[in-house]
């Protein structure tokens, strides 16, 4: 079955040091790969995506993922947190040859001041 | 352009009510998308329609929902007779192609009581 993995329900960092909110696929095919963000009471915004090409992408707001094929990995970073980064973070993957997007079932990003 | 539109934004009702949902997708949009939001089964995609023609309702919980787009500026989701385990937030999604990404609108959040 293709499917997203979040395997961290929430990830704690304090301001100013690095975070990485994980993210596994099990997808045949070359998928398309989604990052997206939802603050409370708001939609889905979208961060980035990784399509094809350079397996670093960079997105929005100083957030970056890494492509790893071997690893089916797309794992979310940014060098520094920000306070105003706390939110609920999506991984999402568009199997190939279809339309829809699979979505994870989220991490809560908490940066302590 | 302003996004994508939903409303109500919040909808209070009684077991039993109809309920209708409203999207007006991103113009030039060719997909829209309807998910359900809940703690217990996370982000659901309902249905979505490719230039007006629904493509997959798969996700479509039972025959109490469903789900219309009479042209390219709006959809409806519907439900009828509405139950309390109905209670989630509704999310309207457009995108310009599939896969590609998606763009959500607020949400409307449904309460039966």
């Amino acid at each position: 079955a293709q499917s997203v993995a979040q395997p961290e329900d929430q990830v704690n960092v304090a301001e100013g040091n690095p975070l990485t909110v994980k993210c596994t696929y099990s997808v045949s095919g070359n998928p398309y790969l989604f990052w997206y963000v939802q603050y409370p009471n708001r939609g889905l915004q979208f961060l980035l995506k990784y399509i094809t090409g350079d397996n670093l992408v960079k997105g929005s707001y100083g957030f970056e993922a890494e492509f790893n094929k071997s690893q089916t990995s797309f794992h979310l970073k940014k060098p520094s947190a920000l306070v105003s980064d706390s939110a609920l973070y999506f991984c999402a993957v568009s199997p190939y040859n279809t339309d829809k997007l699979i979505f994870g079932t989220g991490t809560r990003l908490q940066v302590f001041p | 352009d302003a996004g994508v539109i939903q409303s109500p934004r919040h909808e209070v009702t009684e077991m039993g009510q109809e309920v209708t949902l409203r999207c007006k997708p991103i113009s030039g949009h060719d997909y829209l998308f309807w998910y359900r939001q809940t703690m217990m089964r996370g982000l659901e995609l309902l249905i979505y329609f490719n230039n007006n023609v629904p493509i997959d309702d798969s996700g479509m919980p039972e025959d109490r929902f469903s789900a219309k787009m009479p042209n390219a500026s709006f959809s409806t989701l519907k439900i009828q007779p509405s139950e309390p385990r109905d209670s989630a937030v509704y999310f309207c999604a457009s995108s310009l192609v599939g896969p590609d990404t998606q763009y959500f609108g607020p949400g409307t959040r449904l309460t039966v009581l």
